[in-house]
Order: structure tokens, then sequence, then C-alpha cells
């Protein structure tokens, strides 16, 4: 039980254009999900922390205007890469609470995005 | 701020050859402490939960113990496939259940 799938597992897009990237809990209801940035050999970053109806919550430095995240749904959270450029490139991988009062995340399986 | 230090950043192990791989932290009230194992290219995937100092979890030849300020995951006669990125990571008390994870330990277990 408590699975988490991203669409796509990969992809490849040039620079200017934007890319969605969707985070569904299969099996649960998330009360929260996040999202992360991953750069080879470093550890997760948080990237912002999305709640079900409300506004996310976006991380210091983190540009709100251009990783626009909608939690549409309790299954459902998206990222959308706006004007991706190069520098964008990297693993993007969400998590989804069960509860919260466990405090557990439940990972996707990443998102690997190249901007050409 | 809450802030994670794993150590050693890479270990090589042979079969059979027991080891340890340490977390330390600060953070303003800990709500959780969590391992989490990562293959290249995947997510993270759960491991243990630790909640108080002095608590113990368990699984297979894993075993991650918690103190105040460190936390240690002990591997037991390794397999090859227990080679992977191991994650540690801390939540506070009001945090709204957010994880800072540390940078990990790449672990390489040789036949």
């Amino acid at each position: 039980g408590a699975v988490v799938s991203q669409h796509p597992s990969w992809v490849i897009c040039k620079s200017g254009t934007s890319v969605k990237i969707e985070c569904r809990s299969l099996d649960f209801q998330a009360t929260t999900m996040f999202w992360y940035r991953q750069f080879p050999k470093q550890s997760l970053m948080l990237m912002a922390t999305s709640n079900e109806g409300s506004k996310a919550t976006y991380e210091q430095g983190v540009e709100k205007d251009k990783f626009l995240i909608n939690h549409a749904s309790l299954t459902l959270s998206t990222l959308t890469v706006t004007s991706a450029h190069p520098e964008d490139s990297s693993f993007y991988i969400c998590s989804a609470t069960l509860t919260v009062t466990s405090g557990r995340q439940y990972f996707g399986p990443g998102t690997r995005l190249t901007v050409l | 701020e809450d802030q994670v230090t794993q150590s050693p950043e890479a270990l090589r192990l042979q079969e059979g050859e027991s080891s340890s791989l340490n977390c330390s932290y600060t953070v303003s009230g800990l709500r959780g402490l969590f391992w989490y194992r990562q293959d290249p290219g995947k997510g993270p995937e759960f491991l243990f939960t630790l909640y108080s100092a002095g608590e113990e979890k368990e699984k297979e030849r894993l075993k991650a113990t918690l103190t105040k300020k460190e936390s240690f995951l002990h591997i037991t006669a390794p397999k090859p496939e227990d080679s992977a990125t191991y994650l540690c990571a801390v939540q506070d008390g009001g945090s709204n259940y957010k994880l800072t994870f540390g940078k990990g330990t790449l672990l390489t277990v040789n036949p």
C-alpha cells in the first residue's frame, strides 16, 4: 500500500518551453504533497509543500512563478516548470503523507528533466 | 535551521563485513528521524522512523538507533544487494511535516 507514481519518468525539452510533471497517490488520499529537486550526488532539496485546495508553500529561494504547483485533489499534484532553462535540468521527486500525524512521506520514483 | 550531516560520504565493504553509518543532526524539537534507501535514478524507499532517544528498530540486516544528537544505521553481514545511497532526514515539531535531508552515504558492497 501507499504507492506514489510520477509521470513522466523522464522528459527532454527545449529551452524556453514548459514541462508538467504529475504526482499521484494511487491507493490513498494524500493530505499533503511535497516536491523535491535532486542534483547529481546531492541530497533532496525541498522546493515546496502543497495541500489540497490551497496555495503551495515555497521554500526560500524557489521561484513560485517558475515552478507552478497545483494540488487539485487529494490524489494529484502537478509541478509545471515554466520557461525551462538548462540549469533547471534535475531529478524531480514528489512525496505524499498518508496521515498528518505520522509524518512519514511516501516517495514517487522521480522524473528526470533534461533541458537542451 | 535544521541540519543533518551524514558520514562517511562513501563506504565500500566486502560482503559480510559489518559496519555503521552515522547521521548527526541539530533540530529544534525532533518530531522524527527517518532513514531511507535510494537506488540510482529512483525515489527514496522508506526504511525506519525513530522518535525518541534510545529507540531502536530492525529490518533484516539493518538496525537503526537514535540518541539526542545522532543516529546510526548498522549493517550486519551486508550483501551486494544492500548497495545503495542511505539517506537520513529529520522532521521538527513546527515544520509542517517537511523533511530536512542529509547528503547521504553511498554504500557499495563487493561480492
